[in-house]
């Protein structure tokens, strides 16, 4: 069965240095979502891609985060620099389309921020 | 985007059936129902979606009454594997925006005890 890999599986950094998530989604997914999620609480979105544009980033901080999909397949979503309240789990999902069907997530990336 | 209610917590026993409700007020016409479980350190997994009515599957039943305005996530017969966050998400489906946006809640954290 088809997964979304996503990769380090946990990262450990110290405050101000710079952080970077991978994200390979499913094959032929053209919707890509990032989403942030803090223990305790539900996944918050912080970006959405179809193809290699991007849909949404409203809710991404854009002082320190960035994301891209070059190619329209992987992705990354990197932090510089990163802070205390950056440590959380950072989901990837894909889907077919924009507007159907099932998300598929990754297991997920945990951050820790020291 | 509608929002949605659903209460924070619940506790079952094995055995029994779960039905989890959520309260979408604010639904637009094309949106769809969608319900999510979370197990601790993994992503969401999809379980069902529905848009009027209901809509069964191998997990799984969903209730939409005619207003749309709330739903229920029915899990028959629940067990200690079963304890996890389920999420309701109402959203997609909307021709014109095509942006797919989805929006996660609180969530409710089910406990089933032996």
């Amino acid at each position: 069965e088809a997964e979304v890999a996503q990769s380090p599986r946990y990262k450990i950094t110290e405050k101000s240095q710079a952080v970077a998530f991978w994200c390979d989604p499913i094959s032929g997914h053209a919707t890509l979502y990032w989403y942030r999620q803090i223990l305790g609480q539900g996944p918050e979105l912080l970006v959405q891609f179809q193809d290699e544009s991007v849909v949404d980033d409203s809710q991404l901080p854009k002082d320190r985060f960035s994301a891209e999909r070059l190619k329209g397949v992987d992705s990354t979503l990197k932090i510089q620099p990163a802070e205390l309240g950056d440590s959380a789990m950072y989901l990837c999902a894909s889907r077919r389309m924009a507007n159907t069907g099932e998300l598929f997530f990754g297991e997920g990336s945990r951050l820790t921020v020291l | 985007l509608a929002k949605t209610t659903q209460p924070i917590s619940m506790d079952s026993y094995e055995g029994q059936e779960v039905n989890i409700t959520c309260s979408h007020n604010n639904i637009a016409t094309n949106d769809y129902i969608t319900w999510y479980q979370q197990f601790p350190s993994q992503g969401p997994r999809f379980i069902i979606q529905g848009y009027k009515t209901k809509v069964t599957n191998e997990v799984a039943s969903l209730f939409i009454p005619a207003d749309r305005k709330s739903s229920t996530l029915s899990l028959p017969r629940v067990s200690l594997s079963d304890t996890a966050v389920y999420y309701c998400l109402v959203g997609d489906g909307t021709p014109s925006s095509n942006t797919g946006k989805l929006i996660f809640g609180q969530g409710t954290t089910l406990q089933v005890k032996p």
